[in-house]
């Protein structure tokens, strides 16, 4: 089975910061990368999948890198709306594993 | 809009059974392979099951092979998910998700149906 590592675990920043969250999978799975978002009592939301192409509708902003076992989802010029917890998914293989998330707070 | 409604949650007993149900609408159901994903209160996400657009190819994760069962019905584009000998770590928020890996992952999902496992 494929583990997925994610970093931090919380973060904290401010209005306009440059952020990046990276994930770290156990074994090579390509490109096979998704980062989901996630509001307090909400569904997730996808906003990149195959490492870097962006879900239609999520802001540019958003932006996705790596390869192999390495990844990062980095979100420029953070808005108050980016306020979440986010999460890696790896779909190389089955069991298809998420990432433990990351915390992203208000500085 | 692609739109997933789960029901089916609730509160059961350890060892007792549940049954949920998406109902999908506004995309081909019939075309997509669909799974289930769940979060315990508080925690992260865990993928549960994935099935085939044919329905015959299935698969669980660890925690629940042996003892959930996922199926669909095209007829009624509703995707099910049985649960039989449930322990107190099933309970979660159990959401229905449009995708799996063969489709790069879940581009919809449901809002979530809570499973309470608890004496």
């Amino acid at each position: 089975d494929i583990q997925m590592t994610q970093s931090p675990s919380s973060l904290s920043a401010s209005v306009g910061d440059r952020v990046t969250i990276t994930c770290r999978a156990s074994q090579g799975i390509g490109k096979d990368l998704g980062w989901y978002q996630q509001k307090p009592g909400k569904a997730p939301n996808r906003l990149i999948y195959a490492t870097y192409s962006l879900q239609s509708g999520v802001p540019s902003r958003f932006s996705g890198s790596g390869s192999g076992t390495e990844f990062t989802l980095t979100v420029n010029s953070l808005q108050p709306e980016d306020f979440a917890t986010y999460y890696c998914l790896q779909y190389n293989s089955y069991p298809l594993s998420f990432g433990q998330g990351t915390k992203l707070e208000i500085k | 809009e692609v739109q997933l409604l789960e029901s089916g949650g609730g509160l059961v007993q350890p060892g007792g059974s549940l049954r949920l149900s998406c109902t999908a609408s506004r995309f081909t159901f019939a075309g997509q392979a669909m799974s289930w994903v769940r979060q315990a209160p508080g925690k992260g996400l865990e993928w549960v099951s994935v099935i085939s657009v044919s329905g015959s190819v299935t698969d669980y994760a660890d925690s629940v092979k042996g003892r959930f069962t996922i199926s669909r019905d095209t007829s009624k584009n509703t995707l099910y998910l049985q649960m039989d000998s449930l322990r107190v770590e099933d309970t979660a928020i159990y959401y229905c998700a449009k995708g799996a890996a063969s489709t790069g992952g879940f581009d919809s999902w449901g809002q979530g149906t809570l499973v309470t496992v608890s004496s």
